[in-house]
């Protein structure tokens, strides 16, 4: 079935650096991608999104990169902060177009 | 943008206990509806999305069941709480290839 997946379950990183979280998916026909943040307790809260037809898009410190060659989706978070420190997920539509399919989440720690 | 209303927040229910999640949706129409649950360490299992009214598919066999029984209403329900249920479940909404939007989450423990 389809999956998507995470590189790495932690990421440990220190205040100011750059973080990168990385992602592969599955299905070769998703067509929306998108990162989620979640907090201890709380709904994901959506951060950026990307369309394949592009390959990059850039939000507020965080830049989404898409390489449908390898199937591998990445967010980067720039000088990342304290505030950063939650699980971020990648999810991809399904092949019907009609859901999101999650991964299992990375956990981003930031340390001052 | 649209407002995700999930409820309870948490809940301890007995083992082979009835239960009914409700989730509705504000400030759109015609959504597509998602129930989620996440257990501890994992990422974001889709148990169900709905279309529209009446018209729910399942992503996973389970003892779980969903109904839409309004445009904008969502209901997650099992007739006998399996331990293996435990977990949290949340609530989305999108119009398609767009964001989805995220209740806050309900903590189910069955105990």
């Amino acid at each position: 079935g389809e999956s998507v997946g995470l590189h790495l379950p932690t990421l440990s990183v220190q205040e100011g650096d750059n973080s990168i979280i990385n992602c592969a998916y599955s299905n070769s026909a998703s067509d929306y991608f998108i990162w989620y943040k979640q907090e201890s307790g709380k709904g994901p809260q959506f951060i950026i999104d990307i369309r394949s037809n592009m390959d990059k898009r850039q939000g507020q410190r965080v830049t989404v990169l898409l390489n449908k060659t390898v199937k591998h989706l990445s967010l980067q978070i720039a000088a990342t902060q304290p505030g950063d420190s939650a699980v971020y997920f990648c999810a991809a539509d399904n092949q019907a177009g009609t859901a999101l399919i999650f991964g299992k989440g990375t956990t981003l720690s930031v340390s001052s | 943008s649209q407002t995700i209303h999930q409820w309870p927040a948490t809940l301890v229910q007995p083992v082979g206990s009835p239960l009914s999640l409700e989730c509705t949706v504000e400030g759109t129409s015609n959504p597509n509806l998602y129930w989620y649950r996440q257990a501890a360490g994992r990422g974001l299992q889709l148990l169900f999305y709905s279309v529209g009214i009446g018209q729910i598919s399942s992503e996973v066999p389970q003892n779980l069941s969903a109904s839409r029984p309004q445009d904008r209403q969502f209901i997650l329900s099992s007739k006998k709480l399996l331990l293996s249920d435990s977990g949290f479940y949340l609530c989305a909404s999108t119009g398609g290839h767009t964001e989805a939007f995220f209740g806050q989450g309900t903590r189910l423990t069955v105990v």
